[in-house]
């Protein structure tokens, strides 16, 4: 089954808007989890790693202000689109490592569709 | 930074038959090498994983190989069927620091029955 969950699994806003979009480890703890965005036919790109209990570590290009990442707890990170425009339409997915004795997987969430009109 | 080049980007075959798909790697620290299935409109379903102490593993029809020395790994699957086609990503990290993937460009595998 799950073991990273996202919500929603769409969203249509208005241009302007903020959106939120939770992720959250099912049956682990994540003290670190991972933001991708995905455009149609491409790979993912991460956008930002989300650290629990301090401040998000974002890729080059990625605006901070604008992807506000908050890891709120050691199951649940979300990331707020704020002002969004149409070009922020996206799939936006999650992940999450799970650490096995020494070794770790990483577990991606089903993700989001953020659609900006 | 991690540089993972992934081949072919599209890949068609008959149903029953073998499909093979390859990456290369160009950070050496790299150990960790997944594999993902991703359905359109879903998020990536890790398929098989290596890790870098392992030339090969095998679960069922899917296979993976990796070859330290010339930094490359394949995902072999064998006697396809229609529900493999999908989008397949190769990706390639560093663990134990928790480190994010770096992600090979996709590979499309159409399945004809």
């Amino acid at each position: 089954g799950a073991v990273v969950s996202q919500h929603p699994s769409r969203v249509i806003c208005k241009s302007g808007t903020s959106v939120k979009i939770e992720c959250r480890s099912l049956d682990f703890q994540a003290t670190t989890m991972f933001w991708y965005r995905q455009f149609p036919k491409q790979s993912l790109m991460l956008m930002a790693t989300s650290n629990e209990g301090s401040k998000a570590t974002y890729e080059q290009g990625v605006e901070k202000d604008k992807f506000l990442i908050n890891h709120a707890s050691l199951t649940l990170s979300t990331l707020t689109v704020t002002s969004a425009h149409p070009e922020d339409s996206s799939f936006y997915i999650c992940s999450a490592p799970r650490a096995g004795g020494i070794q770790e997987t990483q577990y991606f969430g089903p993700g989001t569709r953020l659609l900006v009109l | 930074g991690e540089n993972v080049e992934q081949h072919p980007s599209t890949l068609s075959v008959q149903e029953g038959d073998s499909a093979v798909i390859k990456c290369t790697y160009s950070d050496s620290a790299s150990n960790y090498f997944p594999w993902y299935k991703q359905e359109l409109g879903k998020g990536p379903q890790l398929i098989i994983d290596i890790r870098s102490n392992v030339g090969e593993k095998k679960d069922q029809r899917i296979a993976v190989t990796l070859n330290k020395t010339a930094k490359h790994f394949s995902l072999h699957i064998t006697e396809t069927q229609p529900e493999d086609s999908a989008v397949y990503f190769c990706a390639a990290s560093i663990t134990g620091s928790q480190g994010n993937l770096i992600f090979g460009k996709g590979t499309k595998l159409s399945v004809k029955p």
